[in-house]
């Protein structure tokens, strides 16, 4: 069946550091992408996705490319801010297996003044 | 982006008591809705898929008669937790996806802002 893994966190950075947060998929059919985020008691943000091999998601500096050659989305930001303290979900979405969506275990990141 | 909402945004009941939340697609037809569980410090976890005018289908594991969901109408699923527990306290979160074929755009889920439920 289609599943996703996403590196453990939690993720400690401080201000303005590089960030990357590990996601490799395995999906039949042709999957899009996603990374979601989720504040603090709040639901579910899209923050980026990909339909397709090879495009690249990108908003609020962050950024991701579906790379089906290593069935990767590693999720990137080149200066982490406080604010970006959250829980990051990558997920996938299949055409095979009803549209179900299946996420990632999640990663927290904690950013540091 | 295509909006879902949830109500309530957050229910506290007496154990054994049911509650039912709603999700609402409100700009765009649903005929698939998905209700997802997500117990603290967890991921979301797929509960059923409701579809319109016909059953819901429910994943391995969870209980259809204790989560009980109607998807009555193309904008509107309801999920009532019957005989609610303690242990069915947690964040409740549906989504939404707009009919059509082929991948990309039709691929994406939007998601209702979530319904924390607290049962005593």
């Amino acid at each position: 069946g289609n599943s996703v893994t996403q590196m453990e966190g939690p993720v400690t950075l401080s201000e303005e550091a590089f960030l990357t947060i590990n996601c490799t998929y395995t999906a039949t059919g042709y999957p899009s992408l996603f990374w979601y985020v989720q504040y603090p008691g709040e639901g579910l943000q899209l923050l980026l996705k990909a339909t397709k091999a090879d495009d690249k998601g990108s908003n609020k500096g962050f950024e991701a490319t579906y790379r089906k050659e290593t069935t990767s989305f590693h999720l990137e930001k080149g200066s982490v801010q406080v604010s970006d303290s959250a829980v990051y979900f990558c997920a996938l979405t299949s055409n095979t297996g009803g549209f179900k969506t299946i996420f990632g275990a999640g990663t927290r990141l904690f950013v540091k003044a | 982006g295509a909006v879902v909402s949830q109500h309530p945004s957050w229910v506290i009941c007496k154990s054994g008591t049911s509650v039912k939340i709603e999700c609402r697609s409100l700009d765009f037809q649903a005929t698939t809705m998905f209700w997802y569980r997500q117990f603290p410090k967890q991921s979301l976890m797929l509960m059923a898929t409701s579809n319109e005018g016909s059953k819901a289908t429910y994943e391995q594991g969870v209980e259809k008669d204790k989560f009980l969901i109607n998807h009555a109408s193309l904008t509107l699923s309801t999920l009532t937790v019957t005989s609610a527990h303690p242990e069915d306290s947690s964040f409740y979160i549906c989504s939404a996806r707009e009919p059509g074929q082929g991948g990309g755009r039709y691929n994406e889920q939007f998601f209702g802002p979530g319904t924390r439920l607290t049962v005593l």
